[in-house]
């Protein structure tokens, strides 16, 4: 079975300009995750999912970040304008709900360098 | 708010040599705990986990306690491998101060495993 697919694996764009990752979590997975991660830190919760509604997207800069999960199923994070502190490792995770024993699979995570 | 503070690295061990990597938090209520291993080139995936006081989470050799008492979450390993060398991040799912329940992740832990 396909783990948690997301792409691009990397990308290089110049600040100011917009920015989209995608994230297909496992079939099945109602919970969704995007996570940013910086250079030597842990991944820090940006936005959750259950199905289609964001249940928790207090983290989530919303004067330039933007997220959908159309159908409850896949999603797209969205960055317009791209500043150069967004330099992150962005991480997609799924899960089959959100309890607290329950185990958040990850993706390899999109690299962004915004110069 | 809720946090975990895990040991800093580099960590470089000999392979066969005892390993830990120490681990606390801080939360509100009862969180679960976990321990995530990023390997080279690979996304994030679940070691261990316990989900209340006294717990015992095991795998590949990795344990770890939950022990409420001095907040802590320490692994250990009794013999280590040059396939262990990875990042290794320890993390709490408890309620948030917005009331939403959210995976905290510690600044993660290098370890080089020299044969």
């Amino acid at each position: 079975e396909a783990g948690v697919v997301q792409s691009p694996r990397y990308k290089i764009i110049e600040k100011k300009q917009p920015v989209a990752f995608w994230c297909n979590p496992i079939s099945g997975h109602n919970t969704l995750y995007w996570y940013r991660q910086n250079l030597g830190q842990g991944p820090e919760l940006l936005i959750r999912y259950e199905n289609e509604e964001a249940v928790d997207d207090s983290q989530l800069p919303k004067d330039r970040f933007s997220a959908e999960r159309l159908k409850g199923v896949d999603s797209t994070l969205k960055i317009q304008p791209a500043e150069l502190g967004d330099s992150a490792v962005y991480l997609c995770a799924s899960s089959l709900n959100a309890g607290g024993g329950t185990e958040a699979f990850f993706g390899q995570g999109t690299r962004l360098t915004v110069v | 708010g809720n946090s975990v503070t895990q040991m800093e690295g580099p960590v470089t061990l000999s392979e066969e040599a005892f390993l830990t990597i120490n681990c606390t938090y801080t939360a509100t209520g009862y969180p679960s705990l976990f321990w995530y291993v990023q390997y080279p080139g690979e996304g994030l995936q679940l070691l261990l986990k316990a989900t209340k006081a006294d717990d015992k989470g095991s795998n590949k050799g990795f344990e770890a306690t939950y022990r409420k008492e001095t907040t802590s979450f320490h692994l250990e390993k009794g013999s280590v491998q040059v396939s262990d060398s990875a990042v290794y991040f320890c993390a709490l799912w408890a309620r948030s101060n917005f009331g939403n329940e959210k995976l905290t992740f510690g600044t993660g832990t290098r370890l080089t495993i020299i044969p």
